[in-house]
């Protein structure tokens, strides 16, 4: 069965700082990844989706990037904002389900 | 399209009540998923439906969880009895085959507490 990890599972960073979320997972044969943004007491929004054939995505400030063979993706986040203030979860495609990490709970200080 | 719909948002129940979710995926998706996301065990796959037939369904933490897709349109999560234990934000999902582009889409979630 698919394992996903994220880390950090808490992050705190100052306004205006680029930062990194990591994602692992334990089985590469994946159909995508994607990575969702969840805020308090709500549902979640899916922020980037990775093919298996790509190597990264980019929405804006965030870019994403997928290494299959070693089983990891990375968030990154640039210029950092109050409003980027949410849990970040990252999930990976298998052949018909999708199984999901624990999520990093980011705090951007004004 | 109206996206994933589900229903009811907010639920309060009774220990031994049961307790039906429900959902509508968004339409022409052929996949649609039930999560279930506690503070403790984060969010959990109960079960997957492909076309309306159920996948796999070894998430289902127990005999009181059912899930059906009577159609293409509409699916059920029901609880029988309830217990506190299962006081959690149930969410639905629904995506296109499971190709490499295919986004899954959540609904709003169900909100239960069982007291």
């Amino acid at each position: 069965k698919q394992e996903v990890t994220q880390i950090p599972a808490a992050l705190s960073v100052p306004e205006g700082e680029n930062l990194v979320l990591n994602c692992s997972f334990t089985d590469s044969a994946i159909y995508n990844l994607q990575w969702f943004r969840q805020d308090p007491g709500k549902g979640l929004t899916s922020l980037l989706l990775i093919q298996s054939s790509q190597r990264e995505q980019t929405s804006g400030r965030l870019n994403a990037s997928l290494d299959k063979s070693s089983g990891r993706s990375t968030l990154y986040i640039a210029a950092s904002q109050p409003g980027d203030s949410a849990t970040y979860l990252c999930a990976v495609r298998g052949m018909g389900d999708m199984r999901f990490g624990a999520g990093t709970r980011l705090t951007v200080k004004p | 399209d109206a996206g994933v719909i589900q229903s009811p948002r907010h639920e309060v129940t009774e220990m031994g009540q049961e307790v039906t979710l429900r959902c509508k995926p968004i339409s022409g998706h052929d996949y649609l998923f039930w999560y279930r996301q506690t503070m403790m065990r984060g969010l959990e796959l109960l079960i997957y439906f492909n076309n309306n037939v159920p996948i796999d369904d070894s998430g289902m933490p127990e005999d009181r969880f059912s899930a059906k897709m009577p159609n293409a349109s509409f699916s059920t999560l029901k609880i029988q009895p309830s217990e506190p234990r299962d006081s959690a934000v149930y969410f639905c999902a629904s995506s296109l085959a499971s190709g490499a582009g295919n986004t899954i889409y959540f609904g709003e979630g169900s909100w239960l507490t069982v007291v």
